[in-house]
């Protein structure tokens, strides 16, 4: 069946640091992916998509590259700010089904000063 | 444009009691979703409706869950009996229409422990 792994977390940067979390899938056909974000005491909301091979989804100097070949979807960005501390969540929805998504477990960022 | 609207925000109740969450979506969307998010997991799709029609139940524990999309606008979700394994925050969400690249919106979502 379909599903996602993303990193382990908690991830502790400090401000200005890179970011990447990977995330890859499994899927039957050509999945849309996400990612979703929960900052705290609020909901998840979408900060990017990519809905086919090779497009790259990019928000707020977040950006991911739909690879294919190695079923990837990693979420980078350059210079994180303390402000960027929530909860990752890398997401997919099968082009075959219903719109619904399929989540991975989340990763934690937390960004010090 | 107001966003997803779910309540309660907490609950509390104990095991073998039964628990209702109200949601209601974005005006105008079709689609709405319920998801169950268990502490340290991505949430995961309870049922999902188009209007008011049932599109996929599958993963819907159906001998103690049950929720209803009556007019195809807003919808509730319940829980009877309760069991300690159902804590976790359960999550509306709502998208235009129904298709596997649309974006979804959430709501804050209803955290319920069960004792």
């Amino acid at each position: 069946g379909n599903s996602v792994t993303q990193m382990e977390g908690p991830v502790t940067l400090s401000e200005e640091a890179f970011l990447t979390i990977n995330c890859t899938y499994t899927a039957t056909g050509y999945p849309s992916l996400f990612w979703y974000v929960q900052y705290p005491g609020e909901g998840l909301q979408l900060l990017l998509k990519a809905t086919k091979a090779d497009d790259k989804g990019s928000n707020k100097g977040f950006e991911a590259t739909y690879r294919k070949e190695t079923t990837s979807f990693h979420l980078e960005k350059g210079s994180v700010q303390v402000s960027d501390s929530a909860v990752y969540f890398c997401a997919l929805s099968d082009r075959g089904s219903q719109g619904n998504l399929i989540f991975g477990k989340g990763t934690k960022l937390s960004v010090k000063p | 444009e107001a966003g997803v609207a779910q309540s309660p925000r907490y609950k509390i109740i104990e095991k073998r009691q039964s628990v209702a969450f109200w949601c209601n979506p974005i005006s105008g969307h079709a689609t709405l979703y319920w998801y169950q998010q268990i502490l340290g997991q991505g949430p995961k799709l309870l049922i999902q409706f188009q209007n008011n029609g049932v599109v996929d139940d599958s993963q819907l524990p159906k001998d103690r869950f049950s929720a209803e999309r009556l007019k195809g606008v807003d919808s509730t979700l319940k829980i009877q009996p309760a069991k300690l394994e159902d804590s976790a925050v359960y999550l509306c969400a709502s998208s235009l229409e129904l298709a596997g690249n649309n974006e979804q919106f959430f709501g804050p979502g209803t955290r319920l422990t069960v004792l």
